[in-house]
């Protein structure tokens, strides 16, 4: 089992679509969250941290649940623009800064 | 301002050769990290610094992979006896460092292919 997991997809969403992913994590002594954003064929870039009180940025809202752990990522009215590979990030604990990403879920946005 | 950069964009090599790639982060970030990424996958973590040193190198495959920052700036992940397997794009990322979780500025990467 990997240390982090997402649904790889691809989600295929009409514009204007809400669309939600999910990320799971093994390793509960991990202490802080990401969302990264990845364009095809380009670097990761970050989208947004995700605090345990939830956080939203714009069209985007982030969920952390530690009891479960999970981390959710929510997209409001999806635009073409929001197609790429979410990329979710856990640092692993205490003491190291070693980011673990899982293996990403593409979202494809239609006209 | 300038991003991070790599060299070379692309690398390719023969089974058994040695390879050296560069990446020249952002001035002022401490921390410096390198990672893998094969076709459909994440990123996966191979080794960060936090200035000269190696402060987790836990993500090296094996033995035939290493890497330095001799000067706190500049570092080169360098594969000795490369392997088809080695073959995926290597990444690398730099931030602030420090106390703290600050945002990973990722390069372009280098494609590496191992013929």
């Amino acid at each position: 089992r990997k240390e982090v997991e997402q649904d790889p997809g691809p989600f295929n969403v009409p514009e204007g679509a809400t669309v939600a992913f999910n990320c799971t994590y093994s390793n509960s002594a991990s202490q802080s969250f990401f969302w990264y954003r990845q364009d095809c064929r380009k670097e990761p870039k970050l989208l947004m941290s995700v605090y345990s009180s939830g956080n939203e940025d714009g069209r985007f809202t982030a969920q952390l649940n530690r009891a479960s752990q999970y981390i959710s990522l929510l997209i409001r009215d999806s635009k073409l623009s929001d197609s790429a590979t979410y990329l979710c990030v856990v640092r692993r604990g205490s003491g190291t800064y070693k980011y673990i990403f899982g293996t990403g879920t593409r979202l494809k946005v239609l006209a | 301002g300038a991003g991070v950069s790599q060299t070379p964009s692309n690398k390719v090599t023969e089974k058994g050769k040695y390879v050296e790639l560069r990446c020249d982060p952002i001035s002022g970030h401490t921390a410096l990290y390198w990672y893998r990424q094969s076709l459909g996958q994440g990123p996966e973590f191979l080794i960060y610094f936090q200035g000269t040193g190696a402060a987790d190198d836990s993500g090296l495959p094996n033995d035939r992979f290493f890497a330095v920052r001799p000067e706190g700036s500049v570092s080169t992940l360098k594969i000795q006896r490369t392997e088809r397997g080695d073959s995926a794009v290597y990444l690398c990322a730099s931030s602030l460092g420090g106390v703290g979780d600050n945002e990973q500025f990722f390069g372009p990467g280098t494609r590496l292919t191992v013929l």
